[in-house]
C-alpha cells in the first residue's frame, strides 16, 4: 500500500507570495491533518480535514488555509508569505475514526523556504 | 502554549544500553499518548502508543510508561541500537484528531 505523498518536496518563495502544498493520503484514509515543524518547536497542528470538511483547527492565522477534495487529497495554502513561515510542512493521514488504533501516518514533508 | 514538553533536546547512549526519553504534559484532558520517530528528510513514523487507562505498554524493545498523577510519560528503548539514532517526538491528544507534539529529543546511539 502506497504511503502518504507530498508535493513538492522543496519550495523557495519570496515574502508576500503565496504557496500551495499538496498531500495525497493513504488509500482508504479519509482524514488529513497538516502540521508545521520549525526548529525547537516540534510539530504544530494546523488543521484537519475529514470528508471535505475542516473538522479541527489549530492556532494559526487566517493566511493558512486548506481544503480537501472528494478523493481525500488535500491542499494547504499560505498567502502573503512571511519569513517566519519557513518550515517543514507535514501532512498525516488516518482513517479518521478517532479510535485509539487509528494511527496518523506522515508524509515526508514539504520544505518551504521564504526569502 | 506548549502543552507537551520534552525538556531534553538530546540524548547520547552507548549501543546495547538503555535509552530513556522523557515527556511532560500539562493538559489533564489528554487521554492518548504516542511516540513518533523521525529520520532526516523523512516524515515522523509511529512507534508506540498508550491510552490513559494503562500505565505501561510494550512492543519489542520499546516500552512506554505513563504516570498520570505526575503528568509524565517516558519511552524506554532496550537495548539501544545504532538504527535507533533519530529524533523522537512525544505526542498527546484528547481523541479529537489533533495531536500536540513536544519539541523532540535527538537520540544518538554510539557504537
Amino acid at each position: 500500500k502506497a504511503g502518504v505523498t507530498q508535493t513538492p518536496r522543496y519550495l523557495i518563495k519570496t515574502r508576500g507570495q503565496q504557496v500551495t502544498l499538496s498531500c495525497s493520503p493513504i488509500s482508504g484514509h479519509r482524514s488529513v491533518s497538516w502540521y508545521q515543524q520549525t526548529p525547537g518547536q516540534g510539530l504544530q497542528f494546523l488543521f484537519e480535514y475529514f470528508s471535505e470538511t475542516q473538522r479541527n483547527k489549530g492556532n494559526f492565522p487566517g493566511r493558512f488555509s486548506g481544503r480537501q477534495f472528494s478523493n481525500s487529497r488535500s491542499e494547504m495554502n499560505v498567502s502573503t508569505l512571511e519569513l517566519g513561515d519557513s518550515a517543514l510542512y507535514l501532512c498525516a493521514s488516518s482513517l479518521g475514526t478517532g479510535a485509539f488504533t487509528d494511527t496518523q501516518y506522515f508524509g515526508p514533508g514539504t520544505r518551504l523556504t521564504v526569502l | 502554549d506548549q502543552q507537551v514538553k520534552q525538556n531534553s533536546p538530546s540524548l547520547s547512549v552507548q549501543e546495547g544500553r538503555i535509552s530513556i526519553l522523557n515527556c511532560d504534559y500539562t493538559n489533564s484532558m489528554f487521554d492518548y499518548f504516542l511516540w513518533y520517530k523521525k529520520y532526516p528528510a523523512e516524515g515522523p513514523t509511529f512507534l508506540i502508543s498508550i491510552s490513559s487507562i494503562k500505565d505501561k505498554n510494550e512492543d519489542g524493545r520499546f516500552t512506554v510508561f505513563l504516570n498520570k498523577s505526575a503528568k509524565h510519560l517516558s519511552l524506554h528503548i532496550v537495548p539501544s541500537q545504532p538504527g535507533d539514532s533519530a529524533v523522537y517526538f512525544c505526542a498527546a491528544s484528547v481523541t479529537d484528531y489533533k495531536l500536540s507534539f513536544g519539541a523532540g529529543t535527538t537520540v544518538t546511539v554510539r557504537a
